[in-house]
């Protein structure tokens, strides 16, 4: 079956730090691969997506590529900012099927 | 324009009781999906419809669990006998296919304690 494991949380880091949240997969066949984050009080939004190997998803800041050969979608920033402290989830998809999740990691940045 | 709503936001339940919630999804997306997502976990499929079609409940964890979408908009889940264990966030996702082309677009969730 499919499955995502994504590094534990909470991450604490100072404002400007770089960020990577680890997050591998298995999955049957040639999945689509998200990150989704959630803020305090609010609903899922999805950060960014790569749907196929060597794709690169990016969004405000935030990026992630699909390694098929790792089995990885890691979530990169090269400067964070306090804005920026939620949880974020890492989530794969395989054509008709659900969302799988992780369990979310929990990103804590002090100013 | 007005995202997926649900309500109501929190629901507090004694255990035994019958509870109902509600997900308007973003009007004109055939594919409405609900997720359990406990405390501290990530969210878990729970069951998936295309228009009034209920084409997925694999993830109903018990007979307790019932979804309609009857008119293929707003979608009801429905746990009767609720149990402590069900306490969690219920969150509805709604998008325009069924395929990883389209986005799920979720709701704020509805927040259940089961005392």
């Amino acid at each position: 079956g499919n499955s995502v494991t994504q590094m534990e949380g909470p991450v604490t880091l100072s404002e400007e730090a770089f960020l990577t949240i680890n997050c591998t997969y298995t999955a049957t066949g040639y999945p689509s691969l998200f990150w989704y984050v959630q803020y305090p009080g609010e609903g899922l939004q999805l950060l960014l997506k790569a749907t196929k190997a060597d794709d690169k998803g990016s969004n405000k800041g935030f990026e992630a590529t699909y390694r098929k050969e790792t089995t990885s979608f890691h979530l990169e920033k090269g400067s964070v900012q306090v804005s920026d402290s939620a949880v974020y989830f890492c989530a794969l998809k395989a054509g008709y099927s659900t969302l799988t999740f992780g369990k979310g990691t929990m990103l804590l940045v002090s100013p | 324009g007005a995202g997926v709503s649900q309500s109501p936001r929190y629901k507090v339940a004694k255990r035994g009781q019958d509870v109902a919630l509600r997900c308007d999804p973003i009007s004109g997306h055939v594919s409405l999906f609900w997720y359990q997502q406990a405390l501290g976990q990530g969210p878990e499929f729970l069951t998936y419809f295309q228009n009034e079609a209920q084409l997925d409940k694999s993830g109903l964890p018990s007979d307790r669990f019932f979804a309609e979408r009857p008119e293929g908009s707003v979608s009801t889940l429905k746990i009767q006998r609720t149990q402590q264990e069900d306490s969690a966030v219920y969150l509805c996702a709604s998008s325009w296919g069924g395929s990883s082309d389209y986005e799920q677009y979720f709701g704020p969730g509805t927040r259940l304690t089961v005392t």
